[in-house]
């Protein structure tokens, strides 16, 4: 079965400083990963998505993420983060659902990014 | 382009009233669709899905049902709200077949008082 867990229930960094958000996935099949944000009472808004192709996978706003299938990892990176960044983030990680194809996906629980003036 | 709509925005309903929240696609034909809740301070629930007009999938037994009666349209509904039924609820969407990226809607902000 697929599960994903997010490491750091809320991260703080300052402004202008690296933010790295952990995920670690568990997934019997080649799985699709993505990161999500969601900003206070708005919906979620797709970051990024793996579904391997190039395991280095550039999203929107400067995140980036890199898929590392030994450590089954799918760490979410930013060089630089900006006041604009804090919100939640969820790694989330396909499950095909067989023959059913209903691309269901399965939730981290999320992870609080904090950005510091 | 494909835009998704929900309305809702906001709502407080007293318990035991019923529910009726509206999720709308456009631009897409025959999408997967989903209804999710998200309870304060947790995670992403799935509740229901549906791959057709009529055909509707649960996840969690509640007091929650959903339809589809347009290919494009999916509603939450409740004969009786419970308090446990507070949350952000959010629909999404998914192109069938082609890819599992799922794309949502502003969300319902829902308060049973």
């Amino acid at each position: 079965a697929q599960s994903v867990t997010q490491l750091d229930s809320h991260v703080s960094v300052s402004e202008g400083t690296p933010v790295l958000l952990r995920c670690n996935y568990s997934s019997s099949y080649s799985p699709s990963l993505f990161w999500y944000v969601q900003h206070p009472n708005k919906g979620l808004q797709l970051l990024l998505k793996y579904t391997s192709a190039a395991t280095l996978v550039k999203g929107i706003n400067g995140f980036e993420a890199e898929f590392k299938k030994s450590e089954t990892s799918f760490h979410l990176t930013k060089p630089s983060a900006h006041m604009s960044d804090a919100a939640e983030y969820f790694c989330v990680v396909s499950d095909p659902g067989g023959s059913s194809n209903t691309g269901k996906l399965i939730f981290g629980q999320g992870t609080t990014l904090q950005v510091k003036p | 382009s494909q835009t998704i709509h929900q309305w809702p925005a906001t709502l407080v309903q007293p318990v035991g009233s019923p529910l009726s929240l509206e999720c709308t696609v456009e631009g897409t034909s025959n999408p997967n669709l989903y209804w999710y809740r998200q309870a304060a301070g947790r995670g992403l629930q799935l509740l229901f899905y549906s791959v057709g007009i009529g055909q509707i999938s649960s996840e969690v037994p509640q007091n929650l049902s959903a339809s589809r009666p347009q290919d494009r349209q999916f509603i939450l509904s409740s004969k009786k709200l419970l308090l446990s039924d507070s949350g952000f609820y959010l629909c999404a969407w998914s192109v069938r077949l082609a890819t599992d990226t799922q794309y949502f809607g502003p969300g319902t902000r829902l308060t049973v008082l």
